[in-house]
Parts: structure tokens; C-alpha cells; sequence
């Protein structure tokens, strides 16, 4: 089971680009890396996913080298809506495996 | 929109009282999901279903029980709650396709065991 490790916290100005990493070194062959992120009193939100190199959407880019030992979620231009909790997230629920594992979370604080 | 529905946001029930916790979704997503959220711990799973009638134990199985009757619905069982039970308690769901991970989560509840 890939074990998960990401920074407990994470300051920010707004407009800045903040990038948080996930270290995922026993990551499966078949396993996915997603990203979440949580306000206060809600459940999670899913941001993006990859398996390898660079996926980009309209909020976030997640980068993934070649050894997919980490992944990199880079948030451009943070604004003080952007504070939340981030989780990535390591397996593949799509293909009936149920070994996923959510890193314990980074509380990313922008400031004004 | 998805929507994942929880019966309850706060539940206060006390030591040895029989606990039952719904989830609803409403996409016809084959996988469901129970996890607890605990301050420093993150999201652990306890348990997950893949279809109707099945389940598996995730991280932390102890002390819960799962029932899913219908594809709609998951719910969680805590057979005697004890004080270590108290926690946040989420639903997800997502479809059953290799290499979709994106689980559309519930509110929450957040239980209280006295």
C-alpha cells in the first residue's frame, strides 16, 4: 500500500504560484494521483488527476516525473478563496481496488 | 451535479448504542466510499463497495459494519459506539472506470459518542 507524505502547512501571498509536493514512493504500477481540496464543514473536492508527466485544467497543473515517486500540485496565481486543505490521493478506485491512500493533508493559508 | 447525501450533519449517541449512518448518491456510481476524518490523521477508509452487496475493508474496518442494499445507497454500521468513534464521517462515490479517482464526497457528519 503507497504510503503518502506531503507538508503539514503551507503560507502564501495572493498571486503568488504555490506549489505543494506528495511523496509517494511505493506508488503501484496501476496507480493513479489525484488531488483534492477541502473547506472548513465540507467533504472534498477532486482538483485533478494524472499518471505521469503534466496534466493541466482550468485551475491547477500537476506534475509528475518520470519515476512517479512525487507529484506536484502547482496552483497559479493563489487567491485568499484558494485557502483550504489539500489532499492528494494514491490509487484506482475506477479499477475496483479499494488500496487507495489519502496523504494526511496540507493546510495552504494565503495571505493578503 | 452529483449530489452524495448524508442523513445526518451531528449525531450525538452514547457508549454502546447501535449507530447508523446513510449516504445517498444519485449518479448511479457503481463505487462508494466510507471514511473518517480525524484532526492530524487526514481520511482514512474504512470501508468500500464496488457494486451492490459488496464490500471491502479499507484501513480501518474495526468496530463497522457496511450495508449496501441498493446501488444508491451505502451505510455505515457502528455495531456498539464507543468514545473512540467520535469523529467526521464521509461518504464519497465515483464511477467504476480504470483511472478514475474523482470521488464526489458527501457534507459529513460529525459524530459524537458520549
Amino acid at each position: 500500500l503507497a504510503k503518502t507524505t506531503q507538508p503539514i502547512s503551507m503560507d502564501s501571498y495572493e498571486g503568488q504560484e504555490v506549489n505543494i509536493t506528495c511523496s509517494h514512493n511505493n506508488i503501484a504500477t496501476n496507480d493513479y494521483i489525484t488531488w483534492y481540496q477541502q473547506f472548513p464543514s465540507q467533504g472534498p473536492r477532486f482538483i485533478i488527476q494524472g499518471y505521469k508527466t503534466k496534466v493541466t485544467n482550468e485551475v491547477a497543473s500537476l506534475f509528475i516525473p518520470a519515476d512517479r515517486k512525487s507529484s506536484t500540485l502547482s496552483l497559479p496565481r493563489v487567491s485568499l478563496s484558494d485557502t483550504a486543505v489539500y489532499y492528494c490521493l494514491v490509487g484506482d478506485a475506477g479499477a475496483g481496488s479499494y488500496q487507495l491512500t489519502f496523504g494526511k493533508g496540507t493546510k495552504l493559508s494565503v495571505i493578503p | 451535479d452529483v449530489k452524495v447525501t448524508q442523513s445526518s450533519r451531528y449525531l450525538v449517541k452514547r457508549t454502546g448504542e447501535k449507530v447508523f449512518l446513510e449516504c445517498v448518491q444519485d449518479m448511479d456510481h457503481e463505487n462508494m466510499f466510507w471514511y473518517r476524518q480525524d484532526p492530524g490523521l487526514g481520511l482514512r477508509l474504512i470501508y468500500f463497495s464496488y457494486d451492490v452487496k459488496m464490500k471491502e475493508k479499507g484501513d480501518i474496518p474495526e468496530g463497522y459494519s457496511v450495508s449496501r442494499e441498493k446501488k444508491e445507497r451505502f451505510s455505515l454500521i457502528l455495531e456498539s459506539a464507543s468514545t473512540n468513534q467520535t469523529s467526521m464521517y464521509l461518504c464519497a462515490s465515483s464511477l467504476r472506470r480504470l483511472g478514475s479517482n474523482e470521488q464526489f464526497f458527501g457534507p459529513g457528519t460529525r459524530l459524537t459518542v458520549l
